[in-house]
């Protein structure tokens, strides 16, 4: 069936490493998203990204759509970066996203 | 600055009791979201409207309805709420044609407590 799987599930680092999150999705997709979801729990938009690479200051995200599979890169990690990240997908003909399970993102001083 | 919002941030309500959350948009998206997320899931769409086009995802209880009496807002009705419905419930937007959907925009949420 469609899935969409996150991994790890959980991450654990010291302020100013760099971190590598995956998505992996089942079929051909659309749209891809990546958000991070805050303490507060609003889900705050990251890049939307169905193939190719794009960057934002410390973050940068690459979607493989022939190979579906999708990275997120965080570098220089801050403890704000803290937090869950999630992959989200709409698999062509869907009409609506499907998320992965998250990365919880632990940011220690 | 064009934006999701919800109201309220925060909703107590008791078992059984009717509760309506809401969500504007001022974006001018033809599509409204609204998806249920509880402790430490990911979240999960209830159901959609597209443009006045109402689309029910089939394992969303016939406890929860919605209405979307405008393009700018979009209620959300829980009719009798049980212990269960306790959660974050999360309304988003986005543009979108028949063929794919454009990218989503999120509210802050509401967290609806059920005593």
């Amino acid at each position: 069936g469609i899935q969409v799987e996150q991994s790890p599930p959980d991450l654990i680092l010291q302020e100013g490493a760099n971190s590598t999150l995956r998505c992996n999705f089942s079929d051909s997709v659309n749209n891809l998203q990546w958000f991070h979801q805050n303490p507060w729990g609003q889900l705050i938009n990251l890049f939307y990204i169905p193939s190719g690479t794009k960057q934002n200051g410390r973050l940068s995200a690459t979607t493989v759509a022939t190979e579906r599979y999708s990275l997120l890169y965080i570098s220089s990690s801050q403890t704000t970066d803290s937090g869950v990240y999630f992959c989200a997908v709409e698999f062509q003909g869907a009409q609506k996203l499907v998320f992965g399970q998250g990365t919880r993102l632990t940011i220690n001083p | 600055d064009a934006m999701v919002i919800q109201n309220p941030r925060y909703q107590v309500t008791q078992f059984g009791k009717p509760v309506t959350l809401s969500c504007s948009q001022t974006l001018n998206h033809n599509v409204m979201y609204w998806y249920q997320q509880k402790s430490s899931q990911a979240p999960k769409l209830l159901f959609h409207y597209y443009d006045k086009d109402f689309n029910n995802e089939a394992d969303t209880p016939d406890n929860f309805q919605s209405r979307r009496p405008n393009t700018s807002f979009c209620f959300l009705d829980i009719r009798s709420p049980g212990l269960g419905d306790a959660a974050m419930y999360l309304c988003a937007t986005s543009r979108s044609g028949p063929a794919a959907v454009d990218e989503q925009f999120f509210g802050p949420g509401t967290r609806l407590t059920v005593l």
